[in-house]
C-alpha cells in the first residue's frame, strides 16, 4: 500500500501570500492518479487537481498543481479569504485501492 | 447540475447494523462508478469501498471487508451501504462520491454521521 505524507501538518499564512503544500509517496506514483482536494468545516471535499496539474471545473487559476513520481506539490499563488481550509492529497491507485494523505490545514495569520 | 443526496446513518449500538444511501441526480447513474469514504471526527479521510458502474466489480478497505456491503440499484439511481457489526471505530461521516475517469472523485454527497456507541 502507497502511503502519502503531506507536509506541513499545518500552515499560517495571511491573504495574498502564496501557499506550497507537498504530498510525498512512500513509492512512486503515476500523475496521473494524484488528486488533490479541499475540506472546510462541515462540508464534503471538493476537488481542486486531477491528474496532478489539471484543475478541475470552476476552480480558479490561482490553484495549481505539479510533480511526479513521488514528490507533488498544490500551489496557491495569492490566497483568498475562503481560500483558509484542510487539504488533502489523494492516490487514485490500481484496482481502485485508493489512499488520502493526512491532511495540511491552511490557517488564516 | 449532479447531485448526491445521502440518507440513513445516526445512532446504532455496537454489533449493530445500519444501512446509508445515496441518491444521484443530473447524470447517467449507472455509467458512474462509485465510492463511499469516511472520516472520523476530527481525523483525515478514508477509504471504504467501490463499487463499478455495472455492480461487477466491488472492492473494500481491510478495515470493513466482512461487515460493510457495497451495492447499487441504476434502475433507481441510487448507490447503499449495507454496515453490519459495527464498532465504535466505524463512528465517522461516511460520504458516497462519483469516480471521474478512474482519476478521482468529482462530485461528491454532503455526508451522513454514523455514531456506534452504546
Amino acid at each position: 500500500e502507497i502511503v502519502l505524507t503531506q507536509s506541513p501538518g499545518s500552515l499560517s499564512l495571511s491573504p495574498g501570500e502564496r501557499a506550497t503544500l507537498s504530498c510525498r509517496a512512500s513509492q512512486s506514483v503515476t500523475s496521473k492518479f494524484l488528486a488533490w482536494y479541499q475540506q472546510k468545516p462541515g462540508q464534503a471535499p471538493r476537488l481542486l487537481i486531477y491528474s496532478a496539474s489539471s484543475r478541475a471545473t470552476g476552480i480558479p487559476d490561482r490553484f495549481s498543481g505539479s510533480g511526479s513520481g513521488t514528490d507533488f506539490t498544490l500551489t496557491i499563488s495569492r490566497l483568498e479569504p475562503e481560500d483558509f481550509a484542510v487539504y488533502y492529497c489523494q492516490q487514485y491507485g490500481t484496482s481502485h485501492m485508493f489512499t488520502f494523505g493526512q491532511g495540511t490545514k491552511l490557517e488564516i495569520k | 447540475d449532479v447531485q448526491l443526496v445521502q440518507s440513513g446513518g445516526g445512532l446504532v449500538k455496537p454489533g449493530g447494523s445500519l444501512r446509508l444511501s445515496c441518491a444521484g441526480s443530473g447524470f447517467t447513474f449507472s455509467r458512474y462508478d462509485m465510492i463511499w469514504v469516511r472520516q472520523a471526527p476530527g481525523k483525515g479521510l478514508e477509504w471504504v469501498s467501490f463499487i463499478r458502474s455495472s455492480g461487477s466489480d466491488i472492492l473494500y478497505a481491510d478495515s470493513v471487508k466482512g461487515r460493510f456491503t457495497i451495492s447499487r440499484d441504476n434502475a433507481k439511481n441510487s448507490l447503499y451501504l449495507q454496515m453490519n457489526s459495527l464498532r465504535a471505530e466505524d463512528t465517522a461521516v461516511y460520504y458516497c462520491a462519483r469516480d471521474l475517469w478512474d482519476v478521482c472523485n468529482d462530485y461528491w454527497g454532503q455526508g451522513t454521521l454514523v455514531t456506534v456507541s452504546s
